[in-house]
C-alpha cells in the first residue's frame, strides 16, 4: 500500500565509505526528486528525474549520483561520505511535473544517514 | 531566486487556542503553494495546496490557508489546535515554469495538553 517507499530507513557509516539510498513509488507518476533535509529542518531539492530523464540538478557535489532505471525507481549513490552529508533524505514523486501544472509532490519516510 | 519566508521558527500553544503560522514567498509570477506537516519521526504529509480559484483553501484536520497575491502570502490557520497537531509545519511554493518546489524553513509547533 505504501505509495513512496525508501530503503533503509537507517544508514550509519563511516566517512569515505560509498553507500546507496532506493526509493520506488507505486503512484504512477512520472517525475521523482530527492530532497535533502538537514539538522535545522531545512528541505532543499537535490535532484529530480522525469521518465528517467534528469530534469533539476541543483548544486550538488559530484560525488552524489542519481539513478533511474525506470519511471518507478530512483536511487541516489554517494561517493566517499563525508560528515557534512549526515542529513535525512526524502525522495518523492508526482504526476508530470514538466506539463507545467505544477502538481502535488508525495513524499517517502526518509533515510536518516549518519557518517562517523 | 524564489524564496519563502516563515516568520515563526518556534510557537508553544495550549490545546483549545488558535493558530496561524505566517508565509511570504518572493516571487512575482503564477505559483502554487503548499503547507505540507512532518509529526515527528515521520515522512512528510500534505496538508493543504493551493493552484488556482478561491483563495481560501481548506485542508485536512480542519486547517486552512488563505492565499493573499497582493501581500505574497499563505498563511495557514486552525481555530482550535489539539495536542496531536505538535509538529513541524512547512511551507512551500512551485513556480510553474520551474516545476521545482522551495520550502519555507519550517515552524515547529508544540501544543501542550
Amino acid at each position: 500500500d505504501t505509495a513512496v517507499s525508501q530503503t533503509p530507513k537507517y544508514l550509519v557509516t563511516q566517512m569515505g565509505n560509498d553507500k546507496s539510498i532506493k526509493c520506488e513509488q507505486n503512484l504512477g507518476h512520472d517525475t521523482m526528486y530527492w530532497y535533502k533535509q538537514d539538522s535545522k529542518k531545512f528541505l532543499k531539492i537535490m535532484f529530480s528525474y522525469n521518465n528517467k530523464e534528469l530534469i533539476i540538478n541543483e548544486t550538488v557535489p559530484n560525488r552524489f549520483s542519481p539513478k533511474s532505471p525506470d519511471k518507478a525507481h530512483l536511487n541516489l549513490h554517494i561517493n566517499s561520505l563525508e560528515l557534512g552529508d549526515s542529513a535525512v533524505y526524502f525522495c518523492a514523486s508526482s504526476q508530470d511535473s514538466l506539463a507545467g501544472g505544477g502538481e502535488t509532490q508525495y513524499f517517502g519516510p526518509g533515510t536518516r544517514l549518519l557518517v562517523l | 531566486a524564489q524564496s519563502v519566508s516563515q516568520h515563526n521558527h518556534h510557537v508553544i500553544l495550549s490545546e483549545a487556542a488558535s493558530l496561524e503560522l505566517g508565509c511570504n514567498y518572493s516571487y512575482g509570477g503564477t505559483v502554487n503553494l503548499f503547507w505540507y506537516v512532518q509529526y515527528p519521526g515521520q515522512h512528510l504529509q500534505l496538508l493543504l495546496k493551493y493552484f488556482s480559484g478561491d483563495p481560501l483553501v481548506k485542508g485536512i484536520k480542519g486547517f486552512e490557508a488563505e492565499f493573499i497575491k497582493s501581500k505574497f502570502s499563505f498563511n495557514l490557520r486552525k481555530p482550535s489546535v489539539q495536542w496531536s497537531d505538535t509538529a513541524e509545519y512547512f511551507c512551500a511554493v512551485m513556480n510553474t515554469g520551474f516545476q521545482k518546489l522551495v520550502f519555507g524553513t519550517g515552524t515547529r509547533l508544540l501544543v501542550s495538553p
